[in-house]
C-alpha cells in the first residue's frame, strides 16, 4: 500500500500570499496518478486537480498541480478567503487508493 | 449538475450491518463512471471503501473485503453499501461519489456531502 505524507500539517497564511502544499509518497506513484480536493466542513469536498497537473473543470487557475514520481505539490496563488479549508492528496496509480492526511491551510 | 446523496441510519450497535444508499441526480449511473464509497474517520483519515461499474464488478479495499458488499440499481439510479460486523472504528463519515479514470485507478469528480455514522452501544 502506498503511503501519503502531507507537509505541513498546517499553514498559516494571509489572502493574497501564495500557499505551496506537498505531498509525497512511499512509493513511485504510476503515470503521475494523483489528485488533490479542497474539503470544508458541512460541505462536499471538491476535485481541484487530477492527474498531477491537470485542473478539473470549474477550477480558477489560480490552483495548480505539478510532480511526478514521489513528490508533487499543490499550489494555490492570491490566496482567497474562500481558500482556507484542508487539502488532501490521493494516489490512484496502484491498489488500494489511499489519501494524504491533509493539510490545514488557514487565516494567519 | 451531477448530484449525490447518501442516506441510512446514523446510530448502530456493535456487530449489527451498516445499509447506505446513494441517489445520484443530474446523470445516469447506466451511462457510466464508477461509483464509489469513501469514508473519514478521525483515526483513519480518508479511507476508500470500493468502487462499483454499472454492470456490477466491484473492488473493495482487501481489508475490508471479507465486511463489504457494494450493488447498483440503474432503474432508480442509486447504489448502495452494506458493511457487516460493526465496531467502533467503523464510526465515520460516510461518502458516496462518482469517480473517473480507469478500472482501479480512479480519482473523484463529485462527492456527496456525506453522512455521519456512529457505532456504539
Amino acid at each position: 500500500e502506498i503511503v501519503l505524507t502531507q507537509s505541513p500539517g498546517t499553514l498559516s497564511l494571509s489572502p493574497g500570499e501564495r500557499a505551496t502544499l506537498s505531498c509525497r509518497a512511499s512509493q513511485t506513484v504510476s503515470s503521475s496518478y494523483v489528485a488533490w480536493y479542497q474539503m470544508k466542513p458541512g460541505r462536499a469536498p471538491r476535485l481541484l486537480i487530477y492527474d498531477a497537473s491537470t485542473t478539473a473543470t470549474g477550477i480558477p487557475d489560480r490552483f495548480s498541480g505539478s510532480g511526478s514520481g514521489t513528490d508533487f505539490t499543490l499550489t494555490i496563488n492570491r490566496l482567497e478567503p474562500g481558500d482556507f479549508a484542508v487539502y488532501y492528496c490521493q494516489q490512484y496509480g496502484s491498489s488500494p487508493l489511499t489519501f494524504g492526511p491533509g493539510t490545514k491551510v488557514d487565516i494567519k | 449538475q451531477v448530484q449525490l446523496q447518501e442516506s441510512g441510519p446514523g446510530l448502530l450497535r456493535p456487530s449489527e450491518t451498516l445499509s447506505l444508499i446513494c441517489t445520484v441526480s443530474g446523470y445516469s449511473i447506466s451511462s457510466g463512471y464508477y461509483w464509489g464509497w469513501i469514508r473519514q474517520s478521525p483515526g483513519k483519515g480518508l479511507e476508500w471503501i470500493g468502487t462499483i461499474f454499472n454492470n456490477g464488478a466491484t473492488y473493495y479495499k482487501p481489508s475490508l473485503n471479507s465486511r463489504v458488499a457494494m450493488s447498483v440499481d440503474t432503474s432508480r439510479n442509486q447504489f448502495s453499501l452494506k458493511l457487516s460486523s460493526l465496531t467502533a472504528a467503523d464510526t465515520a463519515i460516510y461518502y458516496c461519489a462518482r469517480a473517473r479514470g480507469q478500472w482501479l485507478h480512479t480519482f473523484v469528480d463529485y462527492w456527496g456531502h456525506g453522512i455521519l455514522v456512529t457505532v456504539s452501544s
